[in-house]
């Protein structure tokens, strides 16, 4: 059973401050997937990575797979208010139709 | 936007009583898939259709079944509700071949 392991649960920083969110999975997969969901809303996507070492940048935010290591992260510059949501790593089975499996989330607050 | 609708947007069920929600892809969407959120959790897969066809289950009871039309609509119908069924319900779809799903804004069941 494929599990997906996001630290931290909860992440408060200042605006300004650079931090990184962990993603984590279990078995072997070619694909995977951030989201960012605001409360009360839906899932918005962020980033596709499709290959061990790739590397996507969008802004302040910037997410990278290492597909050897099970490992992806979502590493945030200069964080701004505006960047205050639940993040979600998402990782599809190898050989499967492309079904996601979610972490529990990372719910970021930026404060002033 | 993401040109994925749902309906109806809120719900209140009773216990062991039968509900259907509503999801309308974009043109061209052929696969679409159904996801349960609980409260603070992730994303939970339920099925996938392809082509009118279920391709992908999730660890979900048949009384979660679905349809699919070929007008890229379908639909996800839940029989004998329990107090646990109630969740966010998103739909998400994808052009056959793309990565990325794009998801809907969800429906909130409440089952009393």
């Amino acid at each position: 059973e494929l599990k997906v392991e996001q630290n931290p649960l909860f992440l408060s920083m200042q605006e300004g401050k650079n931090y990184t969110i962990y993603c984590n999975y279990s078995t072997t997969s070619d694909r995977l997937y951030w989201y960012r969901q605001d409360p009360g809303k839906s899932l918005e996507s962020l980033f596709v990575l499709l290959s061990n070492g790739a590397v996507k940048q969008e802004g302040r935010l910037m997410a990278s797979l290492d597909t050897k290591a099970r490992l992806s992260t979502l590493h945030i510059t200069a964080a701004v208010h505006d960047l205050s949501a639940t993040y979600f790593c998402a990782v599809v089975i190898s050989g499967s139709a492309r079904q996601l499996t979610f972490g529990s989330g990372t719910q970021l607050t930026v404060l002033p | 936007e993401t040109g994925v609708t749902q309906s109806p947007t809120h719900l209140i069920k009773t216990r062991g009583q039968q509900v259907t929600l509503r999801c309308s892809s974009q043109s061209g969407h052929n696969t679409v898939s159904w996801y349960q959120q609980a409260l603070g959790q992730g994303p939970q897969f339920i099925f996938q259709y392809y082509r009118e066809e279920e391709n992908g289950r999730g660890n979900f009871p048949p009384r979660f079944s679905g349809l699919q039309f070929p007008n890229y609509s379908s639909e996800l119908n839940v029989n004998a509700l329990e107090l646990d069924d109630s969740a966010l319900y998103l739909c998400a779809s994808r052009e056959g071949g793309q990565e990325t799903q794009y998801f809907g804004p969800g429906t909130r069941l409440l089952v009393l």
